[in-house]
């Protein structure tokens, strides 16, 4: 079985700045795909990035970045130029790849952005 | 945001009572899911379904049921409401592109049972 890790249960930014999630998981498969998802407060979780596990390049969706180390297991999402509008929960997830499908989430992290 | 609708979006019932939750897609989707997450935790699978009449169990242990009769509609129902089934329920769809599968979500249920 998968799990998913996230050892940062609240984290906070100013505003503009950056900021990094850590995201940690334990699986025996190769092959597999790495999500972020955010879900604001009262609203519908989206997703954020993607990432192959097959894929040596890091996914970056403009100013959402991820790094990658599939070595050491390690997910972690990188915010720049934090925006209010970022505040939200984070949760990274794991999918094994031709297994159904099948969402591991991590517990998650409460990211409030200060102005 | 993903053509996704889940109601009601809150619900406040007494315990005994039956209840479902609606969730439907717009996008054609084969797969669909329904998920359970307490307040600032994790989601955790209850069922999920590939496709009209399919229908599994996550590995969420639940004492509700699912149907799929149409591909675009994955009701979930409680025959008889307990105050441990009170919880937010996320229902998500998903279709393969580019070799992955995403999961997009609905806007969930906040389930309070008294």
């Amino acid at each position: 079985a998968q799990t998913v890790t996230q050892s940062q249960p609240e984290m906070s930014v100013q505003e503009a700045e950056t900021v990094t999630l850590s995201c940690t998981y334990d699986t025996s498969e190769n092959n597999y795909y790495l999500f972020w998802y955010k879900q604001p407060p009262s609203r519908q979780m989206i997703l954020v990035i993607r990432q192959e596990a097959y894929k040596q390049q890091n996914a970056t969706e403009n100013r959402f970045s991820v790094n990658f180390q599939k070595a050491a297991k390690s997910f972690s999402l990188k915010i720049s130029d934090s925006q209010l509008g970022d505040t939200a929960m984070y949760f990274c997830a794991f999918m094994k790849r031709n297994a159904g499908n099948m969402l591991t989430f991590g517990g998650g992290t409460r990211l409030m952005v200060k102005p | 945001e993903a053509d996704i609708y889940q109601t009601p979006r809150y619900l406040v019932i007494g315990t005994g009572k039956k209840i479902t939750l609606e969730c439907s897609q717009t996008m054609g989707h084969d797969k669909m899911y329904w998920y359970q997450q307490d307040p600032g935790m994790e989601l955790h699978l209850i069922h999920y379904s590939y496709g009209v009449n399919s229908t599994e169990k996550g590995d969420l242990s639940s004492e509700s049921t699912v149907s799929r009769i149409r591909t675009e509609h994955f009701p979930l129902t409680l025959e008889s409401a307990r105050p441990s089934h009170t919880s937010q329920y996320l229902c998500a769809s998903s279709i393969r592109r580019g070799g992955t599968d995403t999961q997009y979500f609905g806007p969930g249920t906040r389930l309070t049972v008294l």
